[in-house]
């Protein structure tokens, strides 16, 4: 079946750390996006690619950093000047924003 | 600024009553709004689109409309039942269909 893996489900940084959040999608899907969820607010958009090797940066980007080498393939890094990194978030992808976006299960980000 | 707003943090309704939510947006001039399910843990599911053009759309229990005039649009669940609890989100994009921007949801429970 099609759709979007992210993984891992669960993730724990420490102070000071860079990590690394998977998106990869088997939807033939050009655009890709990251979003990031905090209780009480609405989806906030971080990064999105529209097609491979070029992304944009979104509402809230500082502190983050993403490649899109593969069409398949979104990752995010969460670098250490992210002050504030816990949070849910979430990979989409869209062969076009009419017809929806399909996101992926999500990746809960705790710093311990 | 701009602004999107759902319009009660949550809902709740007798199993079988029709349920209505709002959103409302200001400073945005949406050609489309999207409307999605969140439930716990997991990332959201896309339901409906409807575009500036149409007054109202639907899909089997769900009616959607769109007033470009008022800023708002409305979903109506009806004959709800138990299943339909889960945070329903509203989306809109900020220019030729691509990157939409998201409401903060509103937690509906259909109580049985």
């Amino acid at each position: 079946d099609g759709g979007i893996t992210q993984s891992p489900k669960y993730l724990f940084r420490k102070e000071g750390q860079n990590v690394t959040l998977s998106c990869e999608q088997n939807l033939n899907h050009d655009a890709m996006y990251w979003y990031r969820q905090d209780p009480g607010q609405g989806l906030r958009l971080i990064y999105y690619s529209q097609i491979v090797n070029d992304f944009q940066k979104g509402d809230i980007a500082e502190g983050y950093s993403v490649s899109r080498e593969k069409k398949e393939s979104f990752p995010l890094t969460v670098t250490s000047a992210q002050k504030n990194p816990t949070a849910f978030y979430l990979c989409a992808s869209t062969q076009g924003g009419i017809y929806g976006y399909t996101f992926g299960s999500g990746t809960r980000l705790t710093v311990v | 600024s701009q602004k999107i707003e759902q319009n009660s943090e949550a809902l709740n309704i007798q199993e079988g009553k029709t349920a209505t939510l709002t959103c409302n947006y200001t400073n945005y001039s949406p050609a489309y709004l999207q409307w999605y399910r969140q439930d716990p843990g997991r990332g959201p599911v896309f339901l409906l689109l409807i575009r500036e053009n149409e007054k109202e759309k639907r899909k089997e229990r769900l009616k959607v409309t769109f007033d470009t005039t008022l800023k708002q649009s409305l979903f109506h669940i009806t004959a709800s039942q138990p299943a339909d609890s889960a945070t329903y989100l509203c989306a809109l994009d900020r220019g030729y269909g691509q990157n939409f921007v998201f409401g903060p949801g509103t937690r509906l429970s259909v109580l049985p």
